[in-house]
């Protein structure tokens, strides 16, 4: 059974750092493109980032490009997402999400979902 | 980046009848020559991450009833419940995944009438 156990959210300055971790299980973690998708409170998803199978590519939103970073350890099968430079507007639930097609591209719909972690940016 | 713009917002269905949401793309989301139309259908209900019911635009996930179905091809997308179920309120989103910059469409929420 796959599994998504995201961690890592909390309270933050605007300025703030933070890192996210997405612990998976039940699947062969390095054959699939992991992404990230938040959605602040009351408004629909939006996504952040996705990052091939392999680790060689990543993809970002313009409203994050230069401050997020995504990585992952496949031999731990974690995805990480490194949030700089936080400012109020990145305030949102963050889940990651696992894409549901093989080969690790990022031509692929997120399939599986974590529970998601909260971040909050306020003074 | 690409636009999803789905119709309508907000919509009020009685139990039994046909809900159609519509979606939108600003460009072609559809490898035409390999009939691939890179569009998902997600379910979100409060508390809950979104689900995904519809993929490649008319391909029903595993354990979908199939009341749901999608259509569609380029810039031009449906999500079609054909007998509404009280269990169906929630918000349903458009996806493309043509673009490496994957974006939602706004959401249209469905409410017993």
């Amino acid at each position: 059974e796959v599994q998504l156990l995201d961690s890592g959210g909390g309270s933050v300055q605007p300025g703030g750092s933070l890192r996210l971790s997405c612990a998976a299980s039940g699947f062969p973690f390095s054959n699939y493109a992991m992404s990230w998708v938040r959605q602040p409170p009351g408004k629909g998803p939006e996504w952040v980032s996705t990052i091939t199978g392999s680790g060689g590519s990543r993809y970002y939103a313009d409203s994050v490009k230069g401050r997020f970073t995504i990585s992952r350890d496949n031999s731990d099968n974690t995805v990480y997402l490194h949030m700089a430079s936080l400012r109020a507007e990145d305030t949102a639930l963050y889940f990651c999400a696992k894409a549901n097609c093989t080969g690790g591209g990022a031509t692929c719909y997120p399939g599986h979902w974590g529970q998601g972690t909260m971040v909050v940016v306020s003074s | 980046d690409i636009v999803m713009t789905q119709s309508p917002d907000f919509l009020a269905v009685s139990l039994g009848e046909s809900v159609t949401i519509n979606c939108k793309s600003s460009q072609s989301v559809s490898y035409s020559s390999r009939n691939k139309n890179l569009v998902a259908w997600y379910q979100q209900k409060p508390g809950q991450p979104p689900k995904v019911i519809v993929t490649w635009a008319s391909f029903r996930e595993p354990g979908v009833p199939d009341r749901f179905s999608g259509s569609g091809s380029e810039t031009d997308f449906a999500l079609t419940i054909s007998s509404l179920q009280a269990e169906d309120v929630a918000v349903y989103y458009c996806l493309q995944f043509y673009s490496k910059v994957y974006t939602f469409g706004q959401g249209t929420k469905l409410e017993l009438k």
